[in-house]
């Protein structure tokens, strides 16, 4: 069963860190580029990074460029997004999705999400 | 960055009837190389993470019911319930994919009247 699983969401203080991981199973996880996607409470979809097939190009959100990164280890099928200097605007569900062909950044399969609360 | 914009902001529709979303970008998302207008649906149910329902702007994702369908070009896109059922409400989204950041709609509420 093609899946993604996230994990690693909780409640931090302001200027805090968090790192949230991404299982994939189902398949081959080092041809695929996969995203970050964020839902603040009540709100929209925000796309948040995406990191290519083989790791090779990283693209963030000007909201989060420079305080987030995204990572991948193939050999344990592995995606992560190390948060760091988190705001209360960050606070909510973070999905990771994969994309269905390279450089095509529409997503096919998604996650349950991981919920990240950013409050003192 | 592109901007997308849908509307209406939330749509009530009686079972069986059609159910109609516009979704338009602040810049043309069609690539001439190949003509293929680079814009995606998806649904979000009640917490549920987003499905991937038309790429392409009129592709169907295997296994999404033929009653959804895509349409439009260049910076006019429809996405068109065409009998309503129970199971399809949702909130609704459009996103483009023809350049990074990808970006997505503010999401369209669709309810029964």
């Amino acid at each position: 069963q093609v899946q993604v699983v996230e994990s690693g969401g909780g409640v931090v203080q302001p200027g805090g860190s968090l790192r949230l991981s991404c299982a994939a199973s189902g398949f081959s996880f080092s041809n695929y580029g996969i995203h970050w996607v964020r839902q603040a409470p009540g709100r929209g979809l925000e796309w948040v990074a995406v990191i290519w097939f083989d790791g090779s190009n990283k693209y963030y959100a000007d909201s989060v460029k420079g305080r987030f990164t995204i990572s991948r280890d193939s050999s344990k099928n592995t995606l992560y997004l190390q948060m760091n200097s988190l705001r209360p605007e960050d606070t909510a569900v973070y999905y990771c999705a994969r994309e269905r062909n390279p450089e095509l950044y529409y997503m096919d399969v998604w996650g349950k999400g991981t919920t990240v609360t950013v409050s003192s | 960055d592109i901007v997308m914009t849908q509307s209406p902001d939330s749509l009530a529709v009686s079972l069986g009837e059609r159910a109609t979303i516009t979704c338009k970008s602040s810049q043309s998302v069609l690539y001439n190389s190949n003509n293929k207008n680079y814009l995606a649906w998806y649904q979000q149910k009640p917490g549920q993470p987003p499905k991937l329902l038309i790429y392409w702007a009129s592709t169907r994702e295997s296994g999404v019911p033929d009653r959804f369908s895509g349409s439009g070009s260049g910076t006019d896109f429809t996405l068109t319930i065409s009998s309503l059922q129970a199971e399809d409400v949702a909130v609704y989204y459009c996103q483009q994919y023809y350049r990074t950041p990808p970006t997505f709609g503010q999401g369209t509420r669709l309810e029964i009247k």
